[in-house]
């Protein structure tokens, strides 16, 4: 099956500071990758879309100055959380979808916990 | 627009017994179901998907779930629980390709021995 995978896996860092996260599809191509973030005990939140090539889609609310997402190659897609805050401390997720007709279907990264001092 | 409705947050089992794990859709277009499994600080995990073949889908460690266009609903069921299946289940709906999934608000199911 097709794998995703996220790093780093969890980061520590002081407010202020910004952190970057990656997500890389490893045996495939995905033209669409999908940022979700999700608070403890709740659901995924969709923040953003980002298809290669092009600026990224973001949800309403989700502030894109903030939450800088770099779609530059078929296989990686970075999210970078600017300015960190302890509200950003979270545990986001990404996905991505290969680039075939038919199902819809997303493939998971393991997740990436951040924790804002 | 699409939408899921997962009904009940918690779901407390006793091992051995049947869990039923309820979600409903809501969808303008025939649907895509998925249901993930997330354990705790991991990300998900497919436990199967309904892609329009057999309405009754037979996924990992056990678990089913059928397709009931009638009732809007694609219940996930497994006979027999045990301890491992404690985990968050969320049930999602497929939107046009290139669009993001949309997750229901997940069920929490607890297994007590």
């Amino acid at each position: 099956g097709a794998v995703v995978s996220q790093h780093p896996s969890r980061v520590i860092c002081k407010s202020g500071t910004s952190v970057k996260i990656e997500c890389r599809s490893l045996d495939f191509q995905a033209t669409t990758m999908f940022w979700y973030r999700q608070f403890p005990k709740q659901s995924l939140m969709l923040m953003a879309t980002s298809n290669e090539g092009s600026k990224a889609t973001y949800e309403q609310g989700v502030e894109k100055d903030k939450f800088l997402i770099n779609h530059a190659s078929l296989t990686l897609s970075t999210l970078t959380v600017t300015s960190a805050h302890p509200e950003d401390s979270s545990f986001y997720i990404c996905s991505a979808t290969p680039p075939r007709g038919g199902i819809n279907e997303q493939f998971f990264g393991p997740g990436t916990r951040l924790t804002v001092l | 627009a699409q939408s899921v409705t997962q009904l009940g947050s918690h779901v407390s089992v006793s091992e051995g017994a049947l869990v039923l794990l309820r979600c409903n859709y809501s969808s303008s277009v025939p649907p895509y179901l998925f249901w993930y499994v997330q354990y705790p600080n991991q990300g998900l995990q497919l436990l199967l998907k309904y892609t329009s073949a057999a309405t009754l889908v037979k996924g990992i460690n056990g678990f089913e779930a059928e397709f009931k266009k009638s009732e809007t609903s694609f219940h996930l069921t497994k006979p027999s629980a045990h301890m491992s299946d404690a985990a968050e289940y969320f049930c999602a709906v497929s939107g046009p390709a290139g669009t993001a999934l949309i997750f229901g608000k997940g069920t929490t199911l607890s297994v007590s021995s």
